[in-house]
């Protein structure tokens, strides 16, 4: 059964560093989503992704935060100048419309 | 704004026995509802669909079910097993004009014993 990858499953990086969330979704699927889940916290909703630009996003999602599918097959999450409070697992979702959500195993971001 | 709620928080039932796990939201206006497990320390696995036009919908031993209404869904698991062990989050899922936004539950984390 087709799934959704990410890489990498954990990610250590230094405050104030750049990093990029990599995300493969279900090859036929149309729309793609990042979420966060901070430690203990619920999933909270980031952005959506349709037709090569975001459909929607939180107001978690500032400009710190950016979206890309950069070849047709992988989706990028990057967040610049992390924060120590930009530690959180990170799931990438796709499907969505009339199909169920299928989600990746996540990556754990840890900010030092 | 959506408001999703999930009661029980966290709900512990011997082995065998049927349950019943509920979610409210406040906003009527959905697409669909979709029901998840998460097991600790790992993704999301989905468990069923429902359309804003089901009322429910049923996959081996769990049955969803959707009121519109009166903002309520019910994921109802029967014969539980040690297996079922695991958070379950409702969520949903706005669909207007082309944009698409996600409301997560705060979920309720079971426990079954054998």
């Amino acid at each position: 059964e087709p799934e959704v990858t990410q890489t990498p499953s954990h990610q250590v990086t230094q405050m104030g560093q750049e990093v990029i969330l990599r995300c493969v979704p279900i090859s036929n699927h149309l729309y793609f989503y990042w979420y966060r889940q901070i430690l203990g916290q619920k999933v909270e909703f980031l952005v959506s992704f349709y037709n090569n630009e975001i459909s929607e996003k939180s107001e978690i999602f500032d400009d710190q935060f950016s979206v890309e599918r950069p070849d047709g097959s992988n989706f990028t999450l990057k967040i610049r100048s992390t924060k120590l409070e930009d530690s959180a697992m990170y799931f990438c979702a796709s499907g969505g419309g009339n199909q169920p959500q299928h989600f990746g195993d996540g990556t754990r971001l840890s900010i030092l | 704004k959506q408001e999703v709620t999930q009661i029980p928080a966290a709900l512990s039932v011997p082995e065998g026995e049927n349950l019943v796990l509920n979610c409210s939201f406040t906003d009527s206006a959905i697409y669909n509802l979709q029901w998840f497990r998460q097991d600790p320390g790992k993704g999301l696995t989905s468990l069923l669909l429902i359309q804003s036009s089901q009322r429910e919908q049923t996959s081996g031993r769990l049955n969803a079910s959707l009121d519109k209404s009166s903002g309520r869904s019910t994921l109802y698991i029967a014969a539980s097993q040690p297996g079922d062990s695991a958070t379950y989050l409702c969520a949903l899922l706005l669909y207007s004009g082309g944009y698409q936004k996600v409301t997560f539950g705060t979920g309720t984390k079971l426990q079954v014993i054998p």
